[in-house]
C-alpha cells in the first residue's frame, strides 16, 4: 500500500527554520500537498505541486524535492506557525493518503 | 466566497447509519471533485473517499469501503456521505474539501484547496 512517512515532532526556536520531511517509495513527481492543521481550524492548503504555494500563504513557507522525499521548509519561523503539518498524495489509481503529520512546536 | 459547510452528524449507535452533506458555494460546484477526509480523536487526518465532478466515478479508503457511499447533488450544489453499518472507529470529525491543483489531467493525483469546518461523529451505545 501507498504510505508516507513524516518525523513526529519537530521543535524550533522563533525566527529558526524548520523543516518537515515527507517519504514515499511511490511518491509521484509533483505529487506532494502540504496542510497546516492549527487546532479547532480546518487544514489549510500551503504547498501544492511540490513546490507551489498558493496565494495568500507567506513566502516563508518553502517546499522541495528530492528523489522521493518531499520537504517543507518554514523559515523566520513564527509563534503562529505552530500546528500540525500534513503531507498527502494520491497513487494515480484512486487512493489519495495523507502522511501521520508532523506537530511544530515553537519553543 | 468559496464556501463549504457540513451537517448531520451527531451520536449513533455501532451498526446504524448517518448521512452527511456538505453545502458549496461561491465557485462551480458541478466542475470540481469533491474529498471526504476524517480526523479520529488523536490521530492524523485520513483520507475516507471521493467523487468525480460528475458523479461517474468514486472511491474510497479500504477501512470504508462497501460501508460507506459518496454521492452528489450538482442542481443542488451538495455533496453527501452516506455511511452504513457504522462502528465506534468511525468516530470521528468529518470534512468535505474541494479537488484542486491536479498534477495528472484526470485529477487522480491532486489536492484539496478549500475545506468545510467538519462536523463531528460519535458511534457509540
Amino acid at each position: 500500500s501507498f504510505e508516507l512517512t513524516q518525523p513526529p515532532s519537530v521543535s524550533v526556536s522563533p525566527g529558526q527554520t524548520a523543516r518537515i520531511t515527507c517519504s514515499g517509495d511511490a511518491l509521484p513527481s509533483q505529487g506532494a500537498y502540504w496542510y497546516q492543521r492549527r487546532p479547532g481550524q480546518a487544514p489549510l492548503l500551503v504547498i501544492y505541486k511540490d513546490i507551489e504555494r498558493p496565494p495568500g500563504i507567506p513566502e516563508r513557507f518553502f517546499g522541495s524535492r528530492s528523489g522521493t522525499t518531499v520537504t517543507l521548509t518554514l523559515s523566520g519561523v513564527q509563534a503562529e506557525d505552530e500546528a500540525d503539518y500534513y503531507c498527502q498524495s494520491a497513487d494515480s489509481v484512486g487512493t489519495f493518503v495523507f502522511g501521520s503529520g508532523t506537530t511544530v512546536t515553537v519553543l | 466566497q468559496v464556501q463549504l459547510v457540513e451537517s448531520g452528524g451527531g451520536v449513533v449507535q455501532p451498526g446504524r447509519s448517518l448521512r452527511l452533506s456538505c453545502a458549496a458555494s461561491g465557485f462551480m460546484f458541478s466542475g470540481y471533485g469533491m474529498h471526504w477526509v476524517r480526523q479520529a480523536p488523536g490521530k492524523g487526518l485520513e483520507w475516507v473517499g471521493i467523487i468525480w465532478h460528475d458523479g461517474t466515478k468514486a472511491y474510497y479508503a479500504d477501512s470504508v469501503k462497501g460501508r460507506f457511499t459518496i454521492s452528489r447533488d450538482n442542481p443542488k450544489n451538495t455533496l453527501y456521505l452516506q455511511m452504513d453499518s457504522l462502528r465506534a472507529e468511525d468516530t470521528a470529525v468529518y470534512y468535505c474539501a474541494r479537488v484542486n491543483h491536479c498534477t495528472t489531467g484526470d485529477c487522480y493525483v491532486s489536492g484539496m484547496d478549500v475545506w468545510g469546518q467538519g462536523t463531528t461523529v460519535t458511534v457509540s451505545s
